[in-house]
């Protein structure tokens, strides 16, 4: 089965700072699958929230400081302009119909 | 507006059972694939079970293949996890949440219950 690695699994940070966080895929992902991933925030006490799907693609009604990309293994979650709400943990989720539902360990946001 | 309200979670022996449910409301069940997902107490989130809309299809994490049985009633817009011989390891918060495949055909979760809580101790 994929593992996906993220990294940092914490990061301190200040508002206005612009943080990055990276999900590897243990293996290889098919061309035609290498799209198929989101990423959550979870803010304490609360279910989690789709922010990006499609690796790119920003979720309705989320704010245009969040963006994702990917490049081969690795998928990155930007988020500009850090804002006081944002502190949370983020999770990528692999979305494709092999490795549907895996899950990350997370990376945490916190106030520096 | 969509919600998913679960229930049935509570403290529970080893080796014991407990049936959780998930209704749900504000959109057609029935044609989503719909999911539970844990978070053990402090950890990230682990995919437990899916199940394809009119029960197409079932998959299981291998943790609890054998053990969690995922079903649902349309009629009754309702989710349901039946969970027996549980162990320590299986105490989390659980989720349910609906699987939207309509954007690109991936697996992305965009509605979740609050989650309910299971602890198996004894």
């Amino acid at each position: 089965d994929i593992q996906m690695t993220q990294f940092p699994s914490s990061v301190s940070a200040s508002v206005g700072d612009r943080v990055t966080i990276t999900c590897r895929a243990s293996q290889g992902i098919s061309q035609g699958l290498s799209d198929w991933l989101a990423w959550y925030q979870q803010r304490p006490g609360k279910a989690p929230k789709l922010l990006i799907y499609g690796a790119s693609s920003l979720e309705s009604g989320v704010p245009s400081r969040f963006s994702g990309s990917a490049s081969g293994t690795d998928f990155t979650l930007t988020i500009n302009s850090l804002q006081p709400e944002d502190f949370a943990t983020y999770y990528c989720q692999l979305a494709n119909s092999f490795f549907p539902l895996t899950f990350g360990g997370g990376t945490k946001v916190e106030l520096k | 507006q969509v919600q998913l309200v679960e229930s049935g979670g509570g403290v529970v022996k080893p080796g014991g059972s407990l049936r959780l449910s998930c209704e749900v409301s504000g959109f057609t069940f029935r044609d989503y694939y719909m999911t539970w997902i844990r978070q053990a107490p402090g950890k990230g989130l682990e995919w437990v079970a899916y199940i394809g809309s009119r029960s197409s299809f079932l998959k299981y994490a291998d943790s609890v293949k054998g053990r969690l049985t995922i079903s649902r009633d349309d009629a009754k817009q309702s989710l349901y996890l039946q969970m027996n011989s549980l162990r320590a390891e299986d105490t989390a918060l659980y989720y349910c949440g609906r699987i939207d495949r309509d954007r690109d055909s991936g697996y992305y979760v965009d509605y979740w219950g609050q989650g309910i809580l299971v602890t198996v101790s004894s």
